[in-house]
């Protein structure tokens, strides 16, 4: 498909576990973010990737969350010792940078939905 | 520190109705400012954007205008149909800035009834 893909879309968790949410950004996207949407709040940002690099993490709500891009194509956010305040949706969004500007559109994937019990 | 205020909804118009959804921002300097929408069961779009004071984006009939001196971008449309009714969330990319992450507003959701 064309456009950016999450998997998987519904992860259930018992607190404590650990889980891994997979991004599939659109080909050719430099740029790939990670969000997190509480119910009924907009989203919030995590982290951002530029390629393989990630150039800002400051969003991370603890040591817990990790994130990773080690090709610069597909990204992983793994969340350690799951809490139920981790419950959310999780969104990736990726975008083409010709170059460093605040307009470029983000295009977002459906979003994984994660319940941690 | 940077933020958006977007109105509360829901809000519920009948079909042709105008609409406005309020947002203002604080932020330092001059923000890029988006409407992203979200249909029912789909990801978020991007509706418009606007990135200078005085700069109007428009899509689908869909408008708002960048006002600095109100610190606001709000949407507007003439005639709403059913096939509106979506969540709208007001965004901003701050200008000390690296790459274009987006800060949200709390979103507003939109119902259009026949």
């Amino acid at each position: 498909g064309a456009g950016v893909s999450q998997s998987p879309r519904y992860k259930v968790a018992k607190r404590g576990q650990d889980v891994a949410l997979r991004c599939d950004p659109i080909s050719g996207h430099v740029s790939l973010f990670w969000y997190q949407q509480a119910l009924g709040q907009g989203p919030e940002f995590l982290t951002y990737f530029q390629n393989e690099a990630q150039l800002d993490k400051s969003g991370l709500p603890s040591d817990r969350f990790f994130a990773e891009r080690p090709e610069g194509s597909v990204s992983t956010l793994k969340i350690q010792r799951t809490q139920k305040e981790d419950s959310a949706v999780y969104l990736c969004a990726s975008s083409f940078v010709v170059r460093l500007r605040r307009d470029n559109e983000q295009f977002f994937g459906p979003g994984t939905r994660l319940t941690v019990l | 520190g940077n933020s958006v205020t977007q109105m509360e909804g829901p809000v519920t118009l009948s079909e042709e109705a105008f609409l406005t959804i309020n947002c203002t921002y604080t932020a330092t300097g001059y923000p890029s400012l988006f409407w992203y929408v979200q249909y029912p069961g789909e990801g978020l779009q991007l509706l418009l954007k606007a990135t200078k004071a005085d700069d109007k984006g428009s899509n689908k009939g869909f408008e708002a205008t960048y006002r600095k001196e109100t610190t606001s971008f709000h949407l507007e449309k003439g005639s709403v149909q059913v096939s509106d009714s979506a969540v709208y969330f007001c965004a901003l990319s701050p200008l000390y800035n690296q790459g274009g992450k987006l800060i949200f507003g709390q979103g507003t959701e939109l119902s259009v009834k026949p």
